[in-house]
């Protein structure tokens, strides 16, 4: 059964630790991506990787590491220096269309975090 | 500054009648358009795309004009069902860029 699988659902955390979300994915896509969505707030781009052992920023990069050792995993660390972590995070894939020239992007399910 | 603008926080459509969802862009370099859906606490699911050498894509009930002279896209929900409530969000891409550009979402409800 091919997909992204993003685990846990719900994470909760104390302020000042660090957390990873976990990002997996069987489609054999090589670009991955990690947006964030904030209550009223439209998908907002924190990183994203074309190939294993490269990634680029996004708009809101700070306060975040990624890492990606493998095509299938792309996790993300959200770090004490993000001022405002508590947000649902969502992992995203670029795959070719099929029989299209373009690259349609497919996400996973989300983790709701919750730093207190 | 936002390139792609969904200026429509909210809609609500009765059920069996059109609902049109609207998004405007500022890049000309964008080439490729896509909508989502998304119920709250899941991932948004694609629904329809269109590249910009078309005007128009069709699947079943959705369909999505686009206007390149306009820097606008819309999406077509006909006829509109309870099961569509959630909010939609319209997504650009650059041919090469690997970054899509996504605007801050409709929340679209149909009432029964």
């Amino acid at each position: 059964d091919g997909g992204i699988t993003q685990s846990p659902k719900y994470l909760f955390r104390k302020e000042g630790q660090n957390v990873t979300l976990s990002c997996e994915q069987n489609l054999n896509h090589d670009a991955m991506y990690w947006y964030r969505q904030d209550p009223g707030q439209g998908l907002r781009l924190i990183y994203y990787s074309q190939i294993v052992n490269d990634f680029q920023k996004g708009d809101i990069a700070e306060g975040y590491s990624v890492s990606r050792e493998k095509k299938e995993s792309f996790p993300l660390t959200v770090t004490s220096a993000q001022k405002n972590p508590t947000a649902f995070y969502l992992c995203a894939t670029t795959g070719q269309a099929s029989s299209k020239p373009y690259y349609e992007q497919y996400f996973g399910p989300g983790t709701r975090l919750t730093v207190t | 500054d936002q390139q792609v603008k969904q200026n429509s926080p909210s809609l609500s459509v009765q059920e069996g009648r059109i609902s049109i969802l609207n998004c405007d862009y500022t890049n000309s370099m964008f080439d490729y358009f896509l909508w989502y859906k998304k119920y709250p606490a899941e991932g948004p699911t694609f629904l329809i795309s269109i590249s910009s050498i078309k005007d128009k894509n069709e699947d079943g009930r959705f369909t999505v004009f686009l206007n390149k002279s306009a820097k606008h896209l819309s999406l077509h929900i006909v006829p509109s069902q309870p099961g569509d409530s959630a909010v939609y969000f319209c997504a650009a891409s650059a041919r090469g860029t690997y970054k899509y550009i996504f605007g801050t979402g409709t929340r679209l409800k149909v009432l029964a």
